[in-house]
This record gives C-alpha cells, sequence and structure tokens, in this order.
C-alpha cells in the first residue's frame, strides 16, 4: 500500500462546479498534511495546510480526518485558472525534526468552460 | 527575489557522464531536500539535509550524492548518468521540522540517453 494514495483522475468538470479530492495515508503517526498544487511543467506550490478542525481559504475548503486516515480538499465555483495537479502532503513519521515530507501521485483537475 | 534557484534547468546526458545539478535557497532555511518526479510514480525523496553539516537518504538514493556546501547550498551530484535516471529534479528548502511545508525550486529536467 502507497504511504499517501490520491485518485489521479482526471476530473473533468464545467466552469462553476464544485469537485472535491480525497486521499488516504497509511501512518496514523503522521501529525502534518498539506495541499499542493503544481501547473504543467512547474514546480509544486503550496496551497494550503490542513489543520485538524478543517480550514478554508476562499473557495478552497480542506478538511482532516484522523479516524480514518484521509484528508480531503474542496473547490467550490470551479474557475478555469484551478486546472492543475493536486498533490497531498502528509510529513514522514518518526522523522522528528527533519522536515521530510510524503507526496501523493497527484489528482489532476481540468476545468472546462 | 528570495526562494530556490536550480540550476540547470535542462540538460541532457549521455549514459556513463557526470553532472551536478547546484540548489540554493537565500531564506535562511535549515533544512534541504531533493526530490525526483516521474510520470504515475509522484515525488520521490532522494536526499536531504536537515541542518547544515549533515545529509541522509531518502528513499531512492542510489546512483546519488550530495553535499550541504553551507547553509543556502545543496548540491546533487549523479556519478555515473543511467536512462533510469530520466527525471525532473526539484530541490527544496524548509525552515523548521516540516509544519509550514516547502518552497520548491523550478526544477531540473534532465534527460539520459
Amino acid at each position: 500500500r502507497k504511504e499517501v494514495e490520491q485518485d489521479p483522475g482526471p476530473f473533468n468538470v464545467p466552469e462553476g462546479a464544485t469537485v472535491a479530492f480525497n486521499c488516504t495515508y497509511s501512518n496514523s503517526a503522521s501529525q502534518s498534511f498539506f495541499w499542493y498544487r503544481q501547473d504543467c511543467r512547474k514546480e509544486p506550490k503550496l496551497l494550503m495546510s490542513v489543520y485538524s478542525s478543517g480550514n478554508e481559504d476562499g473557495r478552497f475548503t480542506a478538511q482532516l480526518n484522523r479516524a480514518s486516515q484521509y484528508i480531503s480538499l474542496l473547490i467550490r465555483d470551479s474557475k478555469l485558472s484551478d486546472s492543475a495537479t493536486y498533490l497531498c502532503v502528509v510529513n514522514f513519521p518518526g522523522s522528528g525534526n527533519t522536515g521530510k515530507l510524503i507526496f501523493g501521485q497527484g489528482t489532476t483537475l481540468q476545468v472546462k468552460p | 527575489n528570495a526562494g530556490v534557484t536550480q540550476t540547470p534547468k535542462f540538460q541532457v546526458l549521455k549514459t556513463g557522464q557526470s553532472m551536478t545539478l547546484q540548489c540554493a535557497q537565500d531564506m535562511n532555511h535549515n533544512s534541504m531536500y531533493w526530490y525526483r518526479q516521474d510520470p504515475g510514480m509522484g515525488l520521490r525523496l532522494i536526499y536531504y539535509s536537515a541542518s547544515e553539516g549533515t545529509t541522509d537518504k531518502g528513499e531512492v538514493p542510489n546512483g546519488y550524492n550530495v553535499s550541504r556546501l553551507n547553509k543556502r547550498e545543496f548540491s546533487l551530484r549523479l556519478e555515473s548518468a543511467a536512462p533510469s535516471q530520466t527525471s525532473v529534479y526539484f530541490c527544496a528548502s524548509i525552515q523548521g521540522g516540516g509544519g509550514y511545508g516547502y518552497t520548491f525550486g523550478s526544477g531540473t529536467r534532465l534527460t539520459v540517453v
């Protein structure tokens, strides 16, 4: 089983749609969780951290379910500019202060006009 | 602009050649990382340096060496390139223990023929 698993998609949605991605992680000891966005042929960029209580940033909402070991990202009112690959990321358990992160393979979103 | 700078951006090597990928950050971050990204595989950690003067292996270290030259610079060396090392290489850095996510460089696209 992969340490961080995502449905690779692609998810094809019309503009204005709401779309949700889920991600599961295998090690319950993970403590830090993130969503990154990666545009084609570009480096990943931090979209948002994921907090235990859930958090929202504009049209984006992230949720963490520790009991089931999954993380979700909800995008409301999709824009063409949201088309990208979304990477689910968790810290490497037991890594102490090394900052090592584990990346999922990403979920591709295509927003159509 | 502050950030992580990688050089070169593109490189083609012949099998058996050697080269060094350079990475420098000007954010005074303690920890630096080298990842490779392959289609369908996500980002995989090659080596990391949790602090100046230390380096450790990641998930896929074989065929690579690293040097943490100083706090700013972390280089990745391929001693004898193989076609299996064709990939996109990303350098990243972080201030602390992983709670804030990485800043990535723009990547090096390496092809080994």
